[in-house]
């Protein structure tokens, strides 16, 4: 059963703090990765993919890939109140000939204070 | 910016009737997915879909759901006899190409099924 972990939280920032979420996967051959951020009652909106190990940076987002670990992490430099969200981690677990599909984790809540 | 569309945003309906969930991809994506996600719960894998056929389906995907792309815009998901446990949020999602090509899921707004 190939699985993706988080922590489902809340994590709780104040304003202008950084935010780190952790995601672990279960599969090692698992090639793409992907957060998404989802408010309640609202879909899954892709903030960031990372394929290579190392960091990569987009705006105030950073992810961090490390497949040795099987760990994927996402920071969030300068959170705000708008940020507070689910934040879903997500694992292309198919390779080869397929379509591929993406198995998420449950989530991990943040909540930034003004 | 390009969306996915899915329609109706809430579909109500009794235990055992027939309910159609409709979406619009991108209109250059040609890979499709139907997703769903149960209050409090994970996002979880059902069907994916290209060049009129299946490609893989989950354990959840079974013979009560079936799906259909009936022309060049609309892709759509049916459940035959619904059930109370169906009730959750449905996603629509499409991609320009294989997702280990380092494509990227879209999802769209979601169809709230509620089920009585």
């Amino acid at each position: 059963q190939k699985e993706v972990e988080q922590n489902s939280g809340p994590l709780s920032v104040p304003e202008g703090a950084i935010a780190s979420l952790n995601c672990t996967y279960s599969d090692r051959g698992s090639q793409s990765f992907f957060w998404y951020r989802q408010y309640s009652g609202k879909s899954p909106e892709l903030i960031m993919s990372i394929y290579s190990n190392g960091d990569k940076e987009d705006g105030r987002f950073t992810a961090q890939l490390n497949k040795a670990s099987q760990y994927v992490s996402l920071l969030i430099r300068d959170s705000q109140p708008s940020d507070s969200a689910t934040y879903l981690c997500a694992v292309n677990t198919d390779y080869g000939g397929s379509q591929g599909n993406l198995i998420f984790g449950k989530g991990t809540k943040l909540s930034v204070k003004p | 910016e390009p969306e996915v569309t899915q329609t109706p945003s809430h579909q109500v309906t009794q235990m055992g009737q027939e309910v159609i969930l409709r979406c619009v991809p991108i209109s250059n994506h040609l890979y499709f997915y139907w997703y769903r996600q149960i209050l409090g719960q994970k996002v979880e894998f059902l069907v994916s879909f290209y060049n009129n056929e299946i490609s893989e389906k989950s354990e959840i995907f079974d013979d009560q759901f079936s799906v259909e792309r009936p022309d060049g815009s609309n892709f759509t998901l049916k459940i035959r006899s619904t059930k109370l446990e169906d009730s959750a949020m449905y996603f629509c999602a499409s991609s320009g190409g294989r997702l280990q090509s380092n494509e990227k899921l879209f999802f769209g707004s979601g169809t709230q099924l509620s089920v009585l």
